[in-house]
């Protein structure tokens, strides 16, 4: 199975402040057709998990601009430009190129 | 307003068996694959099943195969997921998931609770 590491597990961020999120495949998301399969999902507490980008860096509607995905390969990166209140939660990502799919361990947003 | 509702959770002893349902409203279901993800209480997601369009390919994690049956209903706009044999460490929220290709899991139900516990 594809191992999808995130860190850091644990991020404080001050309000305002930018946050960045790692995440790493044991192998490579590239697709035969040539795509990449890397998403990445919000769990608010208390919710479900909601979808914020999907591909690597396509953000749904309705997705602040604030949060921006970027990668390739093995390595991708989850940004939030500044951090606002409503954003603490967990962050997962997500790899759908292979079978099983597999999600990251999770990494919990909180403000200091 | 797209959404997808759970039922069938509950306790159940070691052993057991439950069904799960989801019920889909909003969107045409037979366009899209399905799949069931997982949380264990206090834990991270796992993807646990997935079925095609016509639930001709179906996809199960190791951990479930030979346990459990993902099934839908085009015609009732329904998921299904058949548990049996379960154990404790089949104890979480299972979601309902619409995937409209290779994960990209876009719209997902508020979950039921399933519990093994004797």
């Amino acid at each position: 199975d594809v191992v999808m590491t995130q860190s850091p597990l644990s991020l404080p961020v001050t309000l305002g402040q930018p946050a960045s999120i790692s995440c790493r495949s044991s192998q490579s998301l590239v697709a035969s057709n040539g795509n990449i399969y890397l998403h990445w999902f919000q769990q608010r507490p208390g919710q479900s998990p909601r979808r914020l980008i999907y591909q690597v860096s396509n953000r749904d509607s309705g997705v602040p601009d604030r949060f921006s995905g970027s990668g390739s390969g093995t390595d991708f990166t989850l940004k939030i430009s500044w951090v606002e209140a409503e954003d603490v939660g967990v962050y997962y990502c997500m790899q759908g190129t292979h079978w099983p799919k597999t999600f990251g361990q999770g990494t919990k947003v909180e403000i200091k | 307003e797209v959404q997808l509702v759970e039922s069938g959770g509950g306790l159940v002893q070691p052993g057991g068996s439950l069904r799960l349902s989801c019920t889909a409203s909003g969107f045409i279901f037979s366009n899209y694959y399905m799949a069931w993800v997982r949380q264990a209480p206090g834990k991270g997601l796992e993807w646990v099943a997935d079925l095609n369009l016509d639930a001709s390919g179906k996809g199960y994690v190791d951990s479930v195969k030979g346990r459990f049956t993902i099934s839908r209903d085009n015609a009732k706009a329904s998921l299904y997921l058949q548990m049996n044999s379960l154990r404790a460490e089949d104890t979480a929220i299972y979601y309902c998931v619409r995937d409209p290709a290779w994960g990209a899991a876009d719209i997902w139900g508020q979950g039921t609770m399933v519990s093994v516990s004797s």
